[in-house]
């Protein structure tokens, strides 16, 4: 069973509008969240990274948030742009180990 | 330019034909790993490696084999391909474990 469940599995906005996309994961104790980029064809290309100790984290126009009571964790695109149109994947690693467990991704288009 | 290099980038092949597909970084990155993604299953982890001749397994190892002799270069070696072996394939290199992952193109490789 996956760990990690992002939602919407894709989304469709117009450009300039703000959108926010969902991470819920099980893994538990974890010791960091990733979020990553991955434009299509392409490999996938670090967003944010948070430790289980910080709530929210800023790259630019990402903004990401996380709630390690509820174990959830999201992602906020403010005034999107026609090059944000990718998928968006969220990774959990576990406290102990080398591992990493994936989301399937959310798919973002973004139209003009 | 700190890169990681996957080839090829593009292959098909048929049943049994041994293969290996190499990954080298430049960034003197102590972990690698490889992955596949595919249609609804998001990426998956095959293998992946601490350090120089240290290597685990990840979510779906059959039919891999990996191997570390140095730091730079982590190819991935597929003995007896298979047609469910067709896939996208990732490599990725950090900073040890707890860093974001730099990703190279991809390999898609196509087993007939």
């Amino acid at each position: 069973k996956n760990q990690v469940e992002q939602s919407p599995q894709s989304l469709i906005i117009l450009e300039g509008k703000n959108c926010t996309l969902q991470c819920n994961y099980t893994v538990s104790p974890f010791s960091n969240l990733r979020w990553y980029k991955q434009d299509t064809g392409r490999g996938p290309v670090s967003l944010t990274i948070m430790t289980f100790s910080e709530n929210t984290k800023s790259n630019g126009r990402y903004t990401a948030t996380l709630d390690a009571d509820t174990k959830q964790s999201s992602l906020h695109i403010t005034a999107s742009q026609l090059s944000d149109s990718a998928s968006y994947i969220c990774v959990v690693r576990f406290h102990s180990g080398y591992a990493l467990n994936f989301g399937k991704g959310t798919s973002l288009l973004v139209t003009p | 330019e700190a890169q990681v290099t996957q080839n090829p980038r593009y292959l098909i092949t048929v049943t049994g034909k041994k293969l290996t597909v190499t990954c080298s970084q430049n960034m003197n990155h102590e972990y690698m790993s490889w992955y596949r993604q595919d249609p609804g299953l998001g990426l998956r982890q095959i293998y992946y490696s601490m350090n120089v001749e240290v290597t685990d397994k990840g979510d779906v190892p059959e039919g891999y084999k990996v191997s570390r002799k140095e730091k730079r270069n982590f190819p991935l070696i597929l003995e007896s391909p298979s047609p469910n072996q067709t896939s996208l394939y990732f490599c990725a290199s950090s900073f040890g474990g707890h860093q974001p992952q730099h990703f190279g193109d991809g390999t898609r490789l196509s087993i007939l």
